[in-house]
């Protein structure tokens, strides 16, 4: 186990669906993470909170919607999604420093959540 | 174009063996990641090595790093069946602070 929760593991919706993807990490970590992997594709960076802060959105579409209500926990909200969003959803967290920033330190990952839209 | 490709593709070996992937990357980076993937799985950290160093180890792992060819290695050594997964190389994006770049991963095969 990394440390870092994520529910559900599963999920299958239709596209007028809204659900909502939860993470949780249990290491103290300062940042959160959403990827997205699709099947044939690099992970792709989606969104990053920095102290509960977004600090990236890396061109997402608004039908995805993130929430970092605190530094222990992270949503994405689904709204409208489309066949082509069904993928393998990662949550992921680090500590950032003022000396190794935000990427000078490792990410632990969850689990992933695997969705489905029909 | 992404920052890290990761070679080969695929590697199949008998356990015992040794295997080395190789990740190549375009842009100056800070540091470079490796991690490990177990299939429909969430990634987990191996290596993390910073651009002022060229070698790492951590157990039957190594890792190089060669910043004037941007490319970097991974070996494990006495490879087991549970060393099967996905390996991926991740660096840090030119001009951000907050996007680790993950290239598309070595499929790794250590057969019994």
């Amino acid at each position: 186990e990394t440390g870092v929760t994520q529910t559900p593991r599963h999920l299958v919706m239709g596209m007028t669906n809204k659900k909502s993807l939860k993470c949780e990490q249990h290491l103290g970590h300062n940042a959160m993470y959403w990827y997205k992997q699709s099947a044939k594709k690099p992970l792709e960076l989606m969104f990053v909170y920095s102290l509960e802060e977004r600090v990236e959105n890396n061109s997402v579409p608004s039908r995805f919607s993130p929430e970092c209500p605190n530094s222990s926990h992270l949503f994405l909200h689904l709204h409208t999604l489309q066949p082509e969003d069904s993928a393998l959803y990662l949550c992921a967290s680090s500590r950032q420093t003022l000396t190794s920033g935000l990427l000078g330190n490792e990410q632990f990952f969850g689990p992933g959540t695997r969705l489905t839209v029909l | 174009s992404q920052q890290g490709e990761e070679d080969p593709q695929a590697l199949s070996i008998q356990e015992g063996e040794n295997a080395t992937m190789n990740c190549s990357y375009k842009t100056s980076i800070n540091n470079l990641q490796w991690y490990r993937q177990n299939s429909g799985r969430g990634l987990v950290h191996l290596i993390l090595i910073r651009s002022n160093e060229r070698e790492k180890h951590s157990g039957r792992l190594r890792v190089t790093l060669d910043t004037s060819k941007k490319s970097s290695s991974l070996l494990i050594t006495a490879s087991r069946a549970a060393d099967t997964a996905s390996y991926f190389c991740a660096t840090d994006a030119a001009g951000s602070n907050y996007k680790l770049t993950f290239g598309k991963g070595t499929l790794l095969t250590v057969n019994p």
